[in-house]
């Protein structure tokens, strides 16, 4: 079954503190995993997705396939990176269709 | 960027009524959007794939009868409840997928429903 597991609902940080925030997914096959963020008030958006391998706002992720994760990381915390998270997957094909984790809500304190 | 638009962005409405949402890519064309519900503090649960000019694809446990998609044109999408309960009150949101070679899903905005 296809899944995605973000096992922390809050995430409560200081500023200038690291930040993981943790995702596992269950898929057979290759899957493609993606972040997006919801900040206060705003649309969801795409934060960075694992093919492309970018550092978007200082956040990498990298897709982990022997213990099936994609954690976003960042080194250093700033309190405009407190939002709603949520982890996606996607099949290869790409269809655009999204199976979601239950997101991660980081607050990132003065 | 491409901009997705929903409409209403709330509404409410009494027990037994159909309720209708309009999904809009405002300058692209989107020839397949998706429909996402959300319940409070939880997360995005798709409902159903809307193709432009063919049938929505709905997912397991979705009701097609309830949940009317219709995808008439190449730029807008429409998700009607019919005979709304209370236990359709959810934010709904839906998706596009952008201009040729991006690949990227935009999202709307959503719209949040309330059923008296």
């Amino acid at each position: 079954a296809q899944r995605v597991t973000q096992p922390e609902k809050l995430l409560s940080v200081f500023k200038g503190a690291p930040v993981e925030l943790k995702c596992n997914y269950s898929y057979s096959g290759s899957p493609e995993l993606f972040w997006y963020v919801q900040y206060s008030r705003q649309r969801l958006q795409l934060l960075l997705r694992h093919i492309s391998r970018e550092s978007i706002k200082g956040f990498t992720a990298d897709l982990n396939k022997g213990e099936t994760s994609f954690h976003l990381k960042k080194p250093f915390a700033q309190e405009e990176d407190s939002a709603m998270y949520y982890c996606a997957l996607s099949g290869r094909s790409n269809t655009g269709k999204l199976i979601f984790g239950q997101g991660t809500t980081l607050q990132v304190k003065p | 960027g491409a901009v997705v638009s929903q409409h209403p962005s709330w509404v409410i409405c009494k027990s037994g009524t159909s309720v209708k949402i309009e999904c809009r890519s405002l300058d692209f064309q989107a020839t397949t959007m998706f429909w996402y519900r959300q319940f409070p503090k939880q997360s995005l649960m798709l409902m159903a794939t809307s193709n432009e000019g063919s049938k929505a694809t709905y997912e397991q446990g979705v009701e097609k009868d309830k949940f009317l998609i219709n995808h008439a044109s190449l730029t807008l999408s429409t998700l009607t409840v019919t005979s709304a309960h209370p236990e359709d009150s959810s934010f709904y949101i839906c998706s596009a997928r952008g201009p040729k070679g991006t690949g990227e899903l935009f999202f709307g905005e959503g719209s949040r429903l309330t059923v008296l």
